[in-house]
Parts: structure tokens; C-alpha cells; sequence
């Protein structure tokens, strides 16, 4: 138990779709990250939280939607993907700044039809 | 981008065996972190490192952070079927982000 869940673990879903994924810490940090996992490819930051508030976007394409109400909690809003999405995307928390340690949840597996 | 390169990029050793991995940047990095990812999870902080020459242990695992402060190592003394997984190092070129490496993967055999 990392202290940061995931649901749903895996999502299946098709071009024309739209779906979210959700990310809840209770670890009491104040920053929260969107990761993306490829194979062979090293984890790619996507989006950063710090206290609610988008601090990076790495130039992900606007299919994916990020949305944070609170610190505790981060949504992935999905519409409209491509096969080349299908990836384990990892949601991730730190105390308040993204240069300390980060806890990561255990991911969603998406695929795209 | 700036990358991180891990070598070697797979192990595959038998059950008893000591293992070496490291991990080289091409800037200096204040922190250096080690991250182990079993099949299915999310990866899990082992050790975080914070000064240049610094030795931390985990249990049977030993890290430091390289003199130059562009490189760490990670090892793993007398490895056990459950260290299996794959062992990424991560470190922030800034205070927005944390960059990963590629991974080296280990395999331990009975």
C-alpha cells in the first residue's frame, strides 16, 4: 500500500470513447503527477500539480485532460485517443515540489481499440 | 531532452548473487532516487540520495551518489527470487520534474 490508488486498474476503450481516470493520496503531499509508460520507453512526465494549480504541461496533446479539485485528488479525462495511447499511465504524489521523492500508485493499463 | 542512461539494461543472475547497476547524467543532479517496479505495480521509492558521496542502505540494497554528482549505483547483496522486477533511477534536472531511466531489468534464478 503506497498510500495512492488508482481506479480502474485497467480500461479498455475505443477511439470515439471519452472516459477518466482517477488518483487519490492520502499521503497529506500537495503535489500530484500524470506519468505515461511505454514499453521500452523511460516514464514521461505529463502533467504537474502543485496545490491544485497546473504547473507543467509536457507538451501532452489536448485528448488528454487533466483536472485537480482538490490535493488529495487528480483526474485524466480521456477523449478521442489514438492506438499509440494504449500505455500504463501512473499517478504519482510529493510532499509539495516534483524535485523530492515521488509515490507512485500501481497504474492504469489502457489500451485503445 | 535530457535522458538518464542505466546500464546494463538486463541481468539475469542465480539466487545468492551480488548485483552492480548504475545509473549517468549528462548535468549535475542534487538528488538521486532508486525505484524498483514489479510486474503489474507502480514503482516503489527504495532509496533516495541527497549529497555527493553519500552511502545509503535498504536492507540488503546500497546506493550512492557519485562524486561527480553525475552518476549513482545502485547494489543488491545476496539476491532472493522477490528482488525480480525492474530497478529505475530518477533524478530532477530542476525543481518542476523528476527524469527516469530507462530501467534495467533483473531476473534471479533458483
Amino acid at each position: 500500500e503506497t498510500g495512492v490508488t488508482q481506479t480502474p486498474r485497467h480500461l479498455v476503450m475505443g477511439m470515439t470513447n471519452k472516459k477518466s481516470l482517477k488518483c487519490e493520496q492520502h499521503l497529506g503531499h500537495n503535489a500530484m503527477y500524470w506519468y505515461k509508460q511505454s514499453a521500452k520507453k523511460p516514464l514521461e512526465l505529463m502533467f504537474v500539480y502543485n496545490f491544485k494549480e497546473q504547473t507543467e504541461n509536457n507538451s501532452v496533446p489536448s485528448r488528454f485532460s487533466p483536472e485537480c479539485p482538490n490535493s488529495s485528488h487528480l483526474f485524466l479525462h480521456l477523449h478521442t485517443l489514438q492506438p499509440e495511447d494504449s500505455a500504463l499511465y501512473l499517478c504519482a504524489s510529493s510532499l509539495d515540489r516534483a524535485n523530492q521523492p515521488q509515490h507512485f500508485g500501481d497504474g492504469t493499463r489502457l489500451s485503445i481499440l | 531532452g535530457q535522458q538518464l542512461n542505466q546500464s546494463p539494461q538486463s541481468m539475469f543472475i542465480q539466487e545468492g548473487e551480488d548485483v552492480s547497476m548504475n545509473c549517468t547524467s549528462s548535468s549535475i543532479f542534487n538528488t538521486w532516487l532508486w525505484y524498483k517496479q514489479d510486474p503489474g505495480e507502480g514503482p516503489v521509492l527504495l532509496i533516495a540520495l541527497y549529497k555527493a558521496g553519500e552511502l545509503t542502505s535498504n536492507g540488503r540494497l546500497t546506493a550512492q551518489f557519485g562524486i561527480t554528482r553525475k552518476d549513482s549505483f545502485l547494489n543488491i547483496s545476496a539476491s532472493i527470487p522477490s528482488d525480480v522486477g525492474i530497478y529505475f533511477c530518477a533524478g530532477p534536472p530542476n525543481t518542476d520534474k523528476l527524469i527516469f531511466g530507462t530501467g534495467t531489468r533483473l531476473q534471479v534464478f533458483p
